[in-house]
Formats: structure tokens, sequence, C-alpha cells
């Protein structure tokens, strides 16, 4: 079985800071890697995955992450946020090309961006 | 907005009574999650149906079971409900690389 954890629960910076969401997972097979973000009232929304090929993957707002197979990490960083970034974010781990199937969170990071 | 829909928003029972969840997936979506999330935490993988049958289980009881239906939905459903049942209910539907999730239904158990 693979477990995920996410280190910080809460991570308070300033608007314009850069911020790192820092993840580790823990599996005997091979495993592909997401990060979703959770605003408030909402569903999870898929930020950016890593299924193959380059290490580094970015997402369309500016967040980015970098698969370490060797320190089984896949920590998330963005090198300015913004107020409207403040969310609780999950990363989880899936064994399986179908996915969503068997697919495991961490408890999330609560993001809060302050002006 | 996923194309996903829950239904109902909020639903309060007791101890004991049964519940159906039910979630309407975007047209096309092969599968369907269903995912627990307590206050606080993570959301836990309950269950998967592919092409209306289960494809993988989490470590829920049986008394969680479920259904995916022809025409893109599906239902949760959870039989003798627990004080522990309390959380939000979330399920996503998509294809074999991308999945959409729903905006949860919350359910408290008294």
């Amino acid at each position: 079985a693979q477990s995920v954890t996410q280190l910080d629960s809460q991570v308070p910076v300033f608007e314009e800071a850069p911020v790192e969401l820092r993840c580790n997972y823990s599996s005997s097979v091979s495993v592909y890697l997401f990060w979703y973000v959770q605003y408030p009232n909402q569903g999870l929304q898929l930020l950016l995955k890593y299924l193959s090929g380059s290490t580094l993957v970015e997402s369309i707002n500016g967040f980015e992450a970098e698969f370490n197979k060797s320190q089984t990490s896949f920590h998330l960083r963005k090198p300015s946020v913004h107020i409207s970034d403040t969310a609780e974010y999950f990363c989880a781990v899936s064994p399986y090309p179908i996915l969503g199937n068997d697919m495991r969170f961490g408890a999330g990071t609560r993001l809060t961006v302050k002006p | 907005e996923t194309g996903v829909t829950q239904s109902p928003t909020h639903l309060i029972k007791t101890r004991g009574q049964q519940v159906t969840l039910r979630c309407s997936s975007q047209s096309g979506h092969n599968t369907v999650s269903w995912y627990q999330q307590a206050l606080g935490q993570g959301p836990q993988f309950i269950f998967q149906y592919y092409r209306e049958e289960e494809n993988g289980r989490g470590n829920f009881p049986p008394r969680f079971s479920g259904l995916q239906f022809p025409n893109y939905s599906s239902e949760l459903n959870v039989n003798a409900l627990e004080l522990d049942d309390s959380a939000l209910y979330l399920c996503a539907s998509g294809l074999s690389n991308e999945q959409f999730f729903g905006p949860g239904t919350r359910l408290t158990v008294l």
C-alpha cells in the first residue's frame, strides 16, 4: 500500500513571497503523483500531475512540482503567491493508470496568503 | 465548473439509518470514484467503478456500497449509519488520465 505525508499542516506567507508545500510518499510500487487544490465549500481541482517523463511539472497558474524518486518527494512550489492562492492543498498518489483508483491523499496543507 | 454534480448538498441522518448519495458525471466518463473526507482531513478512497463494475476498493466495510449506471450517474449507499460516517462525500468522474470532482455532499449523522 502507499501513503502520503504532507509535512506542514499550515503555511502562512505574505503576498508575493515564494512558497513551498512539502509532500513525501511511501510506496512499494511505481506511483503517479498529484497535487489538488480545494477552495472553501468546493470540491477538489487538479493542480498538476506527474505520470512519466520530465520530473518537473508545471500548472497554468504558476505552480510547479518536482518528482524526486530518491527522496520520494513531490514538493509544490510557487515563486510569488497571490491572495487568491489561499486554499487547502492536497498531495495524492495512485498506483494505477486509471486515475482515481486507490488514490491516497495526504492530510492537506492550508496555505494562507496575507496582504 | 467540472460538470460533475452531487445531490443532496447537505443531509442529516440518525444512527442506524440508511442513506443514498447521488452523483451525475460528464457524458462519456467511464470511471467514478467515491471518497470520504472527514473534517480537517484528506479524502479517503472508498471505491471506484469502471464501466458499471467495481474496479477497486479502499478500507471501508461492506455497508458502503455503490452503483454506476449507463447514463453516467452513480450512487453511494451507506447502511447502518454510525456517528463516524459524518463527513463530506466526494465523487469524481473521469476518463483514464483525468478525474473531475463534484462539490460533495455533507452528511451529518446524529
